[in-house]
């Protein structure tokens, strides 16, 4: 079965960074794109970007650009969101998704979320 | 930057139908996907491609799309439908994806 298998919670400083994992398993890797996907408590979703983990592309939203990294290593299938200059502002649970193929292209499976919280 | 527009809640009672929209400047031109989120819990795709349901999904959510708005349907609300839904979709060049600010659907 698909899985995606998020690192563990991190606390941080503010001004610090931050690089949360995503391993993928039951499906392969190289075929779906990941996207990242971050959700403060109460608030809602917020897309953060993509990336094929075949052809390493990217594509981030435009509020993360130039603080946000996304690379892969696909001998062990996994995937990295690292995000620098934290500020309490990005305190949340951060998931990686895989994207579905074509035929559905919405998110069809999530990670179980990683909380990052960031305090002096 | 790009934005979509949702109701901040919407309240039904059992057996009734439930109607949240989308608004959007390109949803004319780019699909929209639906997602149901509980408390604690990842989201979960319920409608693809503006009106498609994933296997496993129960009928009685539909999807519709009619000029810069999209909307989820759920017929015959149960008390398990009570969430938070969110459409998704990407700006005009389809360059950048952006979720709503999510409905909160309380079942009365």
């Amino acid at each position: 079965q698909v899985q995606l298998v998020q690192s563990g919670a991190e606390v941080k400083k503010p001004g610090a960074s931050v690089k949360v994992s995503c391993k993928a398993s039951g499906y392969t890797f190289t075929s779906y794109d990941i996207n990242w996907v971050r959700q403060a408590t109460g608030q809602g979703l917020e897309w953060m970007g993509w990336m094929n983990p075949n052809s390493g592309n990217t594509g981030y939203a435009q509020k993360f650009q130039g603080r946000v990294t996304m690379t892969r290593n696909t001998s062990i299938s996994t995937a990295y969101m690292e995000l620098s200059s934290l500020r309490s502002e990005d305190t949340a649970v951060y998931y990686c998704a895989r994207v579905a193929g074509i035929a559905v292209a919405g998110i069809d499976y999530w990670g179980q979320g990683t909380l990052v919280t960031v305090s002096s | 930057s790009y934005e979509l527009t949702q109701p901040p809640s919407v309240s039904v009672s059992p057996g009734q139908t439930a109607r949240i929209t989308c608004s959007g400047d390109a949803l004319p031109k780019q699909y929209a996907y639906w997602y149901q989120q509980k408390p604690g819990q990842a989201p979960v795709l319920v409608i693809y491609k503006d009106s498609e349901r994933p296997s496993g999904i129960p009928e009685r959510f539909s999807g519709s799309s009619s000029g810069t708005t999209v909307t989820l349907t759920i017929s015959g609300v149960q008390a398990e439908d009570e969430a938070d839904y969110y459409c998704q979709s990407a700006d005009s060049s389809g360059t950048y994806e952006v979720f709503g600010g999510g409905t909160k659907l309380t079942v009365l």
